[in-house]
């Protein structure tokens, strides 16, 4: 079965600094996979997926992915952090058929001034 | 608003009690996923519906259960509450049921006293 791990439950950044969340996934065939934000009260919001195109991959808000299959890995990064991006990130995978998403346990994001 | 609706927003039952939760998927998503959200448990996937009919279950108790009517908004039903089930339930919609991103709604937190 498929799995994603998050790694760092919390990670704090300056704002204007760059912000990596990492994420890895287990998975015996080419996954899917996505990275959602979760904002206080709200529901989950896409911010970019990967679904076996171009390995690097833009989103919203200036957020991008790398799927790297060798080190199966799809860590998010955003080259300048703005207070609004505080929020909790979550990786998922999906593979072939499955229809439903295997979250990670999610990294929550602070952005200090 | 993303929108897929899902109400109520805030319900709080005691134990032993049954409620209902219910959803309406964005216009023309024929697909409709539960997920529920709890501290200790993160996202779990619950069920998916395509159409009206149920195309896979996740980690759904037995006292929890779901249908997707013919205007294809689905109700989750949840029975003999008990505490644990307090948490955040999500809907998710998607146009046919392919994992290539839900789209999801603001939740309902239910708390159980």
């Amino acid at each position: 079965a498929q799995s994603v791990t998050q790694l760092g439950s919390h990670v704090s950044v300056s704002e204007g600094a760059l912000v990596l969340l990492r994420c890895n996934y287990s998975s015996s065939v080419p996954p899917y996979l996505f990275w959602y934000v979760q904002y206080p009260n709200q529901g989950l919001q896409l911010l970019l997926k990967y679904t076996s195109a171009a390995t690097l991959v833009k989103g919203i808000n200036d957020f991008e992915a790398e799927f790297k299959k060798s080190e199966t890995s799809f860590h998010l990064t955003k080259p300048s952090a703005h207070m609004s991006d505080a929020a909790e990130y979550f990786c998922a995978v999906s593979v072939g058929s499955a229809r439903q998403l295997t979250f990670g346990s999610g990294t929550q994001l602070t952005v200090l001034p | 608003d993303s929108g897929v609706t899902q109400t109520p927003k805030h319900l709080i039952t005691a134990t032993g009690q049954r409620v209902t939760l219910r959803c309406s998927p964005r216009s023309g998503d024929l697909s409709v996923y539960w997920y529920q959200q709890s501290l200790d448990q993160g996202l779990q996937f619950l069920i998916h519906y395509y159409n009206g009919e149920e195309r896979a279950k996740g980690n759904i108790l037995e006292r929890f259960s779901a249908q997707q009517f013919p205007d294809l908004h689905s109700e989750l039903n949840l029975s003999s509450l008990e505490l644990g089930d307090s948490a955040l339930y999500f809907c998710a919609s998607n146009p046919d049921g392919t994992t290539t991103g839900y789209t999801f709604g603001s939740g309902t937190r239910l708390t159980v006293v």
